[in-house]
């Protein structure tokens, strides 16, 4: 079955860097566009990320442009976000999925998060 | 750019039917959403992807209970036969000009 495990979060001070990672397993990894979605506490779900299947193009939320970079690693089944420049309004619980094309990117299947916390 | 609203809460009762809405913007009206659930303190489920005419083609194991239908900009998740475990929040997501775009979400509540 299709598994995605997210790892890779902590606290991190403001203006910090750090980097995310998502595990695939189950599907033909190299065949699906991926996503980033994140989630503050008590909020609800924002975009942040995707990249295509064969790793030639992404596109990034406004809120993440020129900071946070997505990339993936098809012969290891994982993908990654390079998180630099980081502030408190980062903090969240930040979710990969797998996304389909069919007119448009649809997420339709996630993991379970993992937390990043942005304090001093 | 594409907006999708939902209203924050809905709430029906065990046993019963219960009709979530997700509105596109103006001049997006024809544009597919996918619907997903998120029970408490877990990853988002993919429940089905909707299109503008009605169809949809529903996630692995979503139960029958679980449909979707359309009406001009609004995009229809209905909830038949409501267990305790459709307490959750519902949001619907889109795609437009390069972005993915995520309703605020509805939270259920099954009295």
């Amino acid at each position: 079955q299709v598994q995605l495990v997210e790892s890779g979060g902590g606290v991190v001070q403001p203006g910090g860097s750090l980097r995310v990672s998502c595990t695939a397993s189950g599907f033909t990894f190299s065949s699906y566009g991926m996503l980033w979605v994140r989630q503050a506490p008590g909020e609800g779900l924002k975009w942040v990320a995707v990249i295509r299947p064969d790793g030639s193009n992404e596109d990034y939320a406004e809120s993440v442009k020129g900071r946070f970079t997505i990339s993936r690693d098809n012969s290891n089944n994982t993908l990654y976000l390079q998180m630099n420049g980081l502030s408190v309004e980062d903090t969240a619980v930040y979710y990969c999925a797998r996304a389909f094309w069919s007119s448009g990117w649809f997420g339709d299947s996630w993991g379970q998060g993992t937390l990043v916390t942005v304090s001093s | 750019q594409v907006v999708l609203t939902q209203s924050p809460s809905a709430s029906a009762s065990l046993g019963a039917s219960v009709k979530l809405t997700c509105t596109l913007s103006s001049g997006h009206t024809n544009y597919a959403i996918a619907w997903l659930q998120q029970q408490p303190e877990t990853g988002p489920r993919y429940l089905m992807k909707l299109n503008s005419d009605g169809s949809h083609s529903k996630g692995d194991g979503i139960p029958a209970r679980f449909s979707g239908s359309t009406s001009g900009a609004d995009r229809y998740l209905t909830i038949s036969s409501l267990q305790s475990e459709d307490e959750a929040d519902y949001y619907c997501q889109t795609w437009g000009s390069g972005l993915v775009v995520f309703g605020g979400g509805t939270k259920l509540t099954v009295l």
